[in-house]
């Protein structure tokens, strides 16, 4: 099982969108409705901030979206705030299996 | 409230194996997957497998076949990770998980570092 690919770096200005993408294949983001992703700031353990591609856990702001078109999932910030600086990663149900990707570093300029 | 609490760090000789525990409470233990994701050093998220408490089936990723084995203690809700024949590239910090059917994870533990060095 292959790790899923994400750009390894983004950035933005406080109050601008960032969208990052995830993409995998049809044995994974593409065969099902299982992404999901995940904030890790330095020194942390990660934090689920969107399942099942779309939904946002309580408590995570309504700036954090998913979406999924085919074999490719994108977790967008609305309205970037500071401590959005952080990594982020997608991951994938893979049948029996789950997949990462390799992370993406988000810069909040 | 939901926790997972992971033993303390490791260190060990490269050939070597290592057994991490991570204990659940805040919820039936039986009712969700564990899984264990590992992190080296300024790297990303590797998925290494998961374990069914209710039952024991494991299921592991391919880079880890033959080496790894995930048990569980339904008595004190903890699952154990040993990993063997340990390697410098093993060198990484090993987080539990706790898992949804649909693939998430919710709740993680605070990790356990594993270093292994000659």
């Amino acid at each position: 099982q292959s790790a899923l690919t994400q750009p390894p770096s983004a950035s933005g200005s406080p109050g601008q969108s960032v969208t990052i993408s995830c993409a995998g294949t049809s044995s994974d983001v593409g065969g099902y409705n299982f992404v999901s992703w995940y904030q890790q700031h330095p020194g942390k353990a990660p934090k689920l901030m969107i399942y099942e591609v779309i939904k946002r856990p309580s408590g995570v702001p309504d700036r954090f979206s998913g979406s999924k078109s085919g074999n490719t999932a994108s977790l967008t910030v609305s309205g970037l705030q500071p401590e959005d600086e952080a990594d982020y990663y997608c991951s994938s149900f893979a049948g029996d299996k789950r997949v990462f990707g390799g992370g993406t570093k988000l810069t909040v300029l | 409230q939901v926790q997972l609490v992971q033993s303390g760090a490791e260190v060990k000789k490269p050939g070597a194996a290592v057994k991490l525990s991570c204990k659940a409470s805040g919820y039936t233990f039986t009712s969700y997957y564990l899984h264990w994701v590992r992190q080296a050093p300024g790297q990303g998220l590797e998925w290494m497998g998961r374990i069914n408490p209710s039952g024991g089936s494991t299921s592991y990723a391919q880079n880890f076949q033959g080496r790894l084995t995930m048990t569980r203690d339904t008595s004190t809700s903890t699952v154990y990770m040993e990993l063997s024949s340990l390697r410098s590239e093993d060198t990484a910090l090993y987080y539990c998980a706790r898992g949804y059917n649909s693939g998430y994870f919710d709740y993680w533990g605070q990790g356990t570092l594993v270093t292994v060095s000659s």
